[in-house]
């Protein structure tokens, strides 16, 4: 158990429809970083946030945003949902409050959207 | 350009043997941080191993090693004698711009799928 939580496990949805999924970081760990992984297009870094603070953004489409509450718990919105957005979406954190230097980063278990 | 490398899409180990699975990455980034991943079928991303740009020691973590040559920019993972449950894809992956606003990012690779023979 890497200490990372997401929910729901799985989300069945149809197309045009909006969905959030929730991540909690390991205690006191401060990023959270969310990524995409689909078949034809692998793991996808979407975007990372630093202490509440959006810290890097790669590949997020405009439909999709995200936040990092002050509790650091952070929610990944994805809005007019397309077939193509079907996907494995995983959230890690990483960067402990007391850090011991390290950059490693810890998965959860991820969210299977299903777009139908 | 591709950040990450991984050259073998598949690989086959028998049972107990050792196995490499290579990665190379690409950075213009003094510190830097490089990781392996395990996903099995069940779909969990499980870290195995860290590297960072400054350890002078290769990484170790039970039967799992990082072979780090850094003037050559390659970063392979050597599992030791493989067990059954090792079958899994296996992702290469590297950190770069560390706390650096709006440029610290993980890069994956494409993975490697291995198969262990009994």
């Amino acid at each position: 158990d890497s200490g990372v939580t997401q929910t729901p496990k799985h989300l069945i949805t149809a197309t045009g429809q909006r969905v959030t999924l929730r991540c909690s970081p390991r205690s006191g760990d401060l990023s959270v970083y969310w990524y995409q992984q689909s078949l034809d297009q692998g793991l996808q870094f979407l975007i990372q946030y630093y202490n509440g603070e959006e810290r890097a953004k790669g590949n997020i489409l405009e439909r999709f945003s995200a936040q990092q509450f002050p509790d650091l718990h952070s929610e990944l919105n994805l809005s007019s949902l397309e077939l193509g957005d079907s996907a494995l979406y995983f959230c890690a954190s990483s960067d402990p409050a007391l850090g011991s230097g390290s950059y490693e980063q810890y998965f959860g278990p991820g969210t299977r959207l299903t777009v139908t | 350009a591709q950040k990450i490398t991984q050259t073998q899409p598949g690989m086959f180990v028998q049972e107990k043997e050792a196995v490499t699975l290579d990665c190379t990455y690409d950075t213009s980034d003094q510190s830097y941080g490089l990781f392996w991943y395990k996903q099995p079928s069940s779909g969990e991303m499980i870290f195995l191993i860290y590297q960072g740009s400054y350890d002078e020691q290769n990484a170790t973590e039970g039967r799992y090693s990082l072979n780090f040559q850094k003037a050559r920019k390659s970063a392979n993972l050597v599992i030791s004698a493989s067990q059954l449950g090792d079958s899994a894809m296996y992702f290469c992956a590297m950190r770069e711009g560390f706390m650096k606003t709006s440029y610290d990012k993980v890069i994956f690779g494409p993975g490697t799928s291995l198969s262990v023979i009994p």
